[in-house]
């Protein structure tokens, strides 16, 4: 399988700060995608990349991939309490869309 | 409004007897998938399919069947339920395996 691993698991910030999470994964693939999950609720869709682009904004998103290193990170800027949620990455392969174990993120006021 | 539906939301069983867990779309979408979560191991995919009376499996599809008769729903079913399936359970379907995924709300399984 070509899961993703996040890291970090776990990510404790301060209101304000920025919040950076990594993703690694392991095949080639058509792009990648992040999403973000309030406790327990389904998966929302964030941003997508794809495999020839090195870099794409939305919002307070900065999403980073780097093929040669099979690795992307997501970048939040000036974080509110309401980013709490777990992110997680997933690549885009043949037929399929695997998603890494997500870190988990939390923003205190 | 563009949705994924999932029912029940909250389901508590014993092992052996037969359940589905329903899943509707209004999106139009060829693709539709099934993932489990369980803790510290993210989404894992237990069938997909790419389009009516075409499906596929995931990585965990043992213990679980599917059909695809219509475009719009993708039912999961145990036939016969065990205690390692209890977990949450997401529909999610799209235009394609490449593109954003749309999720349902999620199914609550608990197998005693």
């Amino acid at each position: 399988s070509q899961q993703g691993e996040e890291d970090p698991q776990a990510l404790s910030i301060q209101e304000g700060e920025n919040a950076t999470m990594n993703c690694s994964y392991k095949t080639s693939i058509n792009n990648l995608q992040w999403y973000r999950q309030n406790s327990g609720r389904g998966l929302v869709h964030l941003i997508l990349i794809r495999s020839n682009e090195r870099e794409k904004h939305s919002g307070r998103l900065r999403v980073t991939l780097d093929t040669s290193k099979k690795s992307s990170s997501l970048l939040i800027t000036a974080s509110r309490a309401a980013d709490t949620a777990s992110y997680f990455c997933a690549t885009s392969g043949f037929q399929k869309l695997v998603f890494g174990t997500g870190t988990r993120l939390l923003v205190s006021p | 409004e563009a949705q994924v539906t999932q029912n029940p939301r909250y389901l508590i069983t014993v092992t052996g007897k037969k359940l589905t867990v329903t899943c509707s779309q209004n999106m139009n979408h060829e693709y539709m998938s099934w993932y489990r979560q369980d803790p510290g191991l993210g989404l894992r995919q237990i069938y997909y399919s790419m389009n009516v009376e075409v499906t596929d499996k995931g990585d965990v599809p043992e213990g679980y069947k599917v059909s695809r008769k219509e475009k719009r729903n993708f039912p999961l079913i145990l036939e016969s339920p065990s205690p390692n399936q209890t977990s949450l359970y997401f529909c999610a379907s799209s235009l394609s395996s490449w593109y954003e995924q749309y999720f349902g709300p999620g199914t609550r399984l608990t197998v005693t």
